[in-house]
């Protein structure tokens, strides 16, 4: 079965809110994660990884968390946009195996002018 | 100036039928993949080639071949075509492994190609 799972399918926010997308993963050895954005019609962009020797990262207007002990984290999305509109999805890549990404299941941002 | 392409962008067909994705990458990139994404979003990793040599064969049915004849490109054979073949397949290219020599390395991808079998 999947090792990352997210926690809502979908968020709405309004336009200049912070935004927080929960993900939950089950594998221990789950080396490093990663959060990609998928906007309509388009593949998947990479947007932030973090590696399981930390607990924060911060990007361009992105912060992701990284809670080993509940096996959790999240991708902060500040001051969020309309073009932040899509479908979030974290993937984590497992020490010891091939580190291919397992993407967990995506949760639709939707940002209200 | 496409990173990763893929052709077609849409595919209808029917059932029994066998068809061809192919996908190109030019950024010079060592692994490429192919994922199958779901109606429900549900983005599954199909396979994986690094240098030309298949690492990653998911429990994917013998029906789909991928096939590199160069470090480039990727294509995606499917024979005998059935209704649950229907999703949009993307090519994603990464420098390395996706974690390699303590880096991680993104992945790009393409833009989908919708397959619709009916």
């Amino acid at each position: 079965g999947e090792s990352v799972g997210l926690h809502l399918p979908t968020l709405s926010v309004q336009e200049g809110d912070n935004s927080i997308i929960n993900c939950a993963y089950s594998n221990s050895a789950s080396d490093y994660f990663i959060w990609y954005k998928q906007e309509s019609g388009k593949g998947p962009q990479f947007i932030i990884d973090i590696r399981s020797n930390m607990d924060k990262r911060q990007g361009q207007r992105v912060t992701v968390l990284l809670n080993k002990t509940v096996k959790h984290l999240s991708l902060q999305i500040a001051a969020t946009q309309p073009g932040d509109s899509a479908v979030y999805f974290c993937a984590d890549g497992v020490r010891g195996g091939s580190y291919i990404p397992t993407f967990g299941r995506g949760t639709s941002l939707i940002v209200h002018p | 100036d496409t990173a990763v392409s893929q052709t077609p962008k849409y595919l209808v067909t029917q059932m029994g039928n066998d068809k061809s994705i192919k996908c190109e990458q030019n950024l010079g990139h060592d692994t490429m993949y192919w994922y199958k994404q779901d109606s429900k979003k549900f983005l599954k990793i199909m396979f994986s080639y690094n240098n030309k040599e298949l690492i990653i064969n998911e429990t994917v049915p013998n029906r789909f071949s991928p096939k590199s004849p160069d470090k480039a490109h990727l294509n995606l054979h499917i024979n005998s075509l059935e209704l649950g073949d229907s999703a949009v397949y993307f090519c994603a290219s990464s420098q390395d492994l996706p974690v390699f020599a303590g880096k991680v390395y993104e992945q790009y991808f393409g833009p989908g190609t919708r397959l619709t079998v009916t």
